[in-house]
């Protein structure tokens, strides 16, 4: 089965500040495919980025980009330039097999100070 | 286009009651998802179709039902309420190619009373 762990609760950054949100997860698969989604308080989801195990590039979507481990099972979100609007709930989520199925984490409460 | 609906946005049931809820994918999404986010639970899995069949179930009991329109638009029932299924339940669509961008409705926050 798969699992997602996210240790930290709760992060604040400064605006225009960096933060390093973390991620663990488990899974036997190996074709499997790693999420970022944000749920800010207005409560729908979306994506903020997405990244394929294949690949050992790390995925970059503007001041968005990944630290994916694979060895270590890690896969930790860089914020870059902290925005107000960056404050949010974040959830890391694994997808594998023949379905959308997706198991998140207990999610991160990012928290940006002006 | 438009995004993933939701409705009803809001509901309050008394325990023993059962409720529907619908979602209605993008339009062409022929994969749609529920998942229940409760604040001690997270976000779990309840159930995935696609187009027409239920493609994977999660672990929850067999109160929790849900079925697929030949449009793709999603129902999912609960029966016999207890008070622990208050919870935001989320609908997702996705295209036909799989683990790409699931596109997420606003929710539908259950309160059983």
């Amino acid at each position: 089965a798969q699992t997602v762990t996210q240790s930290q609760p709760e992060m604040s950054v400064q605006e225009a500040e960096t933060v390093t949100l973390s991620c663990t997860y488990d899974t036997s698969e190996s074709d499997y495919y790693l999420f970022w989604y944000k749920q800010p308080p207005s409560r729908q989801m979306i994506l903020v980025i997405r990244q394929e195990a294949y690949k050992q590039q790390n995925a970059t979507e503007n001041r968005f980009s990944v630290n994916f481990q694979k060895a270590a099972k890690s896969f930790s979100l860089k914020i870059s330039d902290s925005q107000l609007g960056d404050a949010a709930m974040y959830f890391c989520a694994c997808s594998q097999g023949g379905s959308e199925k997706l198991v998140f984490g207990k999610g991160t409460k990012l928290t940006v100070n002006p | 286009k438009a995004g993933v609906t939701q409705t009803p946005r809001y509901l309050i049931k008394t325990r023993g009651q059962q409720v529907t809820l619908s979602c209605s994918p993008i339009s062409g999404h022929r994969s749609v998802s529920w998942y229940q986010q409760t604040p001690g639970q997270g976000l779990q899995f309840l159930f995935e179709y696609f187009s027409e069949t239920q493609r994977n179930k999660g672990n929850f009991p067999g109160r929790f039902s849900g079925r697929q329109f030949s449009n793709s638009r999603s129902e999912m029932n609960v029966s016999t309420l207890e008070l622990g299924d208050s919870a935001l339940y989320l609908c997702a669509s996705s295209g036909d190619s799989l683990h790409t961008e699931a596109f997420f409705g606003q929710g539908t926050r259950l309160t059983v009373v």
